[in-house]
């Protein structure tokens, strides 16, 4: 079984409308993070937790928004979608570890598309 | 802050070649350095990372990275190339502190011609 799982693994929905993103982990960290993918720009951070408290924006959260509803979900909304939120969305999972290094475990992936 | 910089965006190379992939970085503290791999259609899967211990760092499918603090380079070598290694590789930068992030940088598309 996958240890970070992403629902729904493709979705293609409507200008303005709302959608909701989740995220759950069986690794037992404490951090989640949500990321999106666009061409040619690798992976940019939208938000990310620390621990169930915790929210923080990444570098590019204007239009999205998170719940951490327990250690091992985290998820992702977008209030009114529009087109150039089409991307392939990220979620991942860390523990800071004995090495310090925050690595960090992908799920699938999420392919939305705003029309 | 921290900064990655992935000198090419595709990489061509035959089957049974060297393959490799540059990646700089800039970083305020001592980092933690990365190289995932994304075969399409698919997740991120870790290659290796460096996180202040052996300069050259081994990874999975006979890939390796040298950090270079000197050069603030972080390269991925392959000896050979193997068709299965045609995918998207992200050189990925985090400072050694406990409450950090990933920087990443925008991709390496590496191709592999028989």
């Amino acid at each position: 079984d996958a240890d970070v799982t992403q629902t729904p693994r493709n979705r293609i929905t409507k200008t303005g409308k709302r959608i909701m993103l989740e995220c759950s982990q069986t690794k037992g960290h404490d951090r989640m993070y949500w990321y999106r993918q666009d061409p040619g720009l690798g992976l940019r951070l939208i938000y990310y937790s620390f621990d169930v408290k915790d929210i923080n924006k990444g570098e590019i959260s204007d239009g999205y928004s998170v719940s951490r509803q327990a250690q091992a979900k985290f998820s992702l909304s977008l209030e009114s979608a529009i087109p150039n939120q089409t991307a392939l969305y990220f979620c991942a999972t860390s523990d800071l570890g004995r090495d310090q290094s925050n690595e960090q475990f992908f799920g699938p992936g999420t392919r939305l598309t705003v029309l | 802050a921290q900064s990655v910089t992935q000198l090419d965006s595709h990489v061509s190379v035959s089957e049974g070649t060297p393959v490799l992939l540059r990646c700089n970085y800039s970083s305020s503290y001592s980092p933690s350095l990365f190289w995932y791999v994304q075969h399409p259609n698919k997740g991120l899967q870790l290659l290796l990372k460096y996180t202040s211990a052996a300069t050259l760092v081994k990874g999975i499918n006979g890939f390796e990275a040298e950090f270079k603090k000197s050069e603030t380079s972080f390269h991925l070598t392959k000896p050979s190339a193997h068709m299965s290694d045609a995918a998207e590789y992200f050189c990925v930068v985090s400072p050694n502190s406990g409450y950090s992030t990933l920087t990443f940088g925008k991709g390496t598309m590496l191709l592999v011609s028989p």
